[in-house]
């Protein structure tokens, strides 16, 4: 059972243009989400996070959205660069579970930004 | 200097035999963990500790042992390793979950 969801395995936007990576989540007990960013053979790298009490967090070029009650994310890169090319990782979270707190993961988007 | 590291890199190894990956971290937190990456390069828990204490632990065959000699450290001991293990194996930590996780680049395990 996959309770957090990215629909678009691959997306391709050209330099300087928005990217918009959409995730999907059924546990309405989550509470805190977040993205990480992949290079190959690297691990994750944290990206930007948003709590359930907010509906947008914004860093640099970074803002991320969330709409409750369709249990939907999203992160907007804007503009995008070369260097964001990787694959992005949606992953949520029960936060008021403390340190019993585990990510659960979508499978990832591979993000091109070509030029 | 890096933050969490994971040895080995990579690991190939046969059929029944018994292998260890090692995680150190050295950012002070008190939280590590043990996320598989499997071959839908989907990335599931398998072991939280939280200063040397099991606090989850997954539905993860008996066969996968972890062990925290202290806060800074997390080994994960897998006995007769099937083909189904082969993966990429990664190591994490947190100071909390508002930080989110710092990863160790992965042990890509390949069982013959």
């Amino acid at each position: 059972d996959q309770q957090v969801k990215q629909n678009s395995p691959s997306l391709s936007v050209q330099e300087g243009r928005i990217s918009i990576l959409n995730c999907d989540y059924t546990n309405s007990m989550f509470d805190y989400f977040l993205w990480y960013k992949k290079y190959p053979a690297e691990g994750p790298t944290f990206l930007i996070s948003i709590s359930s009490i907010k509906d947008k967090n914004e860093d640099g070029r970074f803002t991320v959205f969330l709409n409750k009650s369709a249990k939907h994310l999203s992160l907007h890169i804007v503009p995008s660069q070369p260097g964001d090319s990787a694959v992005y990782f949606c992953a949520a979270s029960e936060r008021s579970a403390g340190t019993a707190s585990k990510l659960t993961f979508g499978t990832g988007t591979r993000l091109q930004v070509t030029l | 200097d890096t933050a969490v590291s994971q040895t080995p890199k990579y690991l190939v190894t046969q059929m029944g035999n018994d292998k260890s990956i090692k995680c150190e971290q050295n950012l002070g937190h008190d939280t590590m963990y043990w996320y598989k990456q499997d071959s839908k390069k989907f990335l599931k828990i398998m072991f939280s500790y939280n200063n040397k204490e099991l606090i989850i632990n997954e539905t993860v065959p008996n066969r996968f042992s972890p062990k925290s000699p202290d806060k800074a450290h997390l080994n994960l001991h897998i006995n007769s390793l099937e083909l189904g293990d082969s993966a990429v194996y990664f190591c994490a930590s947190s100071p909390g979950l508002r930080y989110g996780y710092t990863f160790g680049s992965g042990t890509r395990l390949t069982v013959v």
